[in-house]
């Protein structure tokens, strides 16, 4: 059965400064891996998701995201955050038809 | 122009009565599907839906009904609310219920049971 885990709940880091949010998954067949993000009142929107080929993917707001498969994770980086990312981000696994989420982290931008 | 729409936004109910809420995507996508975070924000499926057909129900106590009337419709009726369904819902859609599809998701409807 497909499971993720995000270790941290909450990260709180300074504006501008970067940021790493990590994701295990555990999975024995292939793996599809998402990040979304969730703003205050708000619903679930795609940050990037992998399928395949490079294991560097790009996404939406200068997020980036590593798989790494030989350590199970999906990480997401961003190397200078913003006020506006203040969010609650969810990495996530598809398998047997539905979509396995994480406990979700928060993110919290102090100025 | 909003793809994947809710109705109500809020919805506070007491104990014991039946309540329903709506959903609509207007991406012509033939899979849609029901949430459930809870206040400590774990998001967990409940249902999902394939052109008006059930394809997943996650252990969901039978009080909770899905109706699909067609493939942009997904309504959720809640019979006898009881505390424990206090949460967020929220609805989403994709365009065909495959494994790297993307999900669109609703606003959510902040569900309180007194």
């Amino acid at each position: 059965a497909q499971s993720v885990t995000q270790l941290d709940s909450q990260v709180p880091v300074f504006e501008e400064a970067p940021v790493e949010l990590r994701c295990n998954y555990s999975s024995s067949v292939s793996v599809y891996l998402f990040w979304y993000v969730q703003y205050p009142n708000q619903g679930l929107q795609l940050l990037l998701k992998y399928l395949s080929g490079s294991t560097l993917v790009k996404g939406i707001n200068g997020f980036e995201a590593e798989f790494n498969k030989s350590q199970t994770s999906f990480h997401l980086r961003k190397p200078s955050v913003h006020i506006s990312d203040t969010a609650e981000y969810f990495c996530a696994a598809q398998g047997a038809q539905k979509l396995v989420f994480g406990q979700g982290t928060r993110l919290t931008i102090n100025p | 122009d909003t793809a994947v729409s809710q109705t109500p936004k809020y919805l506070v109910t007491q104990m014991g009565n039946d309540k329903s809420i709506k959903c609509e995507q207007n991406l012509g996508h033939d899979t849609m599907y029901w949430y459930k975070q809870d206040s400590k924000k774990f998001l967990k499926i409940m249902f999902s839906y394939n052109n008006k057909e059930l394809i997943i129900n996650e252990t969901v106590p039978n009080r909770f009904s899905p109706k699909s009337p067609d493939k942009a419709h997904l309504n959720l009726h809640i019979n006898s609310l009881e505390l424990g369904d206090s949460a967020v819902y929220f609805c989403a859609s994709s365009l065909a219920g495959g494994w790297t599809d993307t999900q669109y998701f609703g606003p959510g409807t902040r569900l309180t049971v007194l």
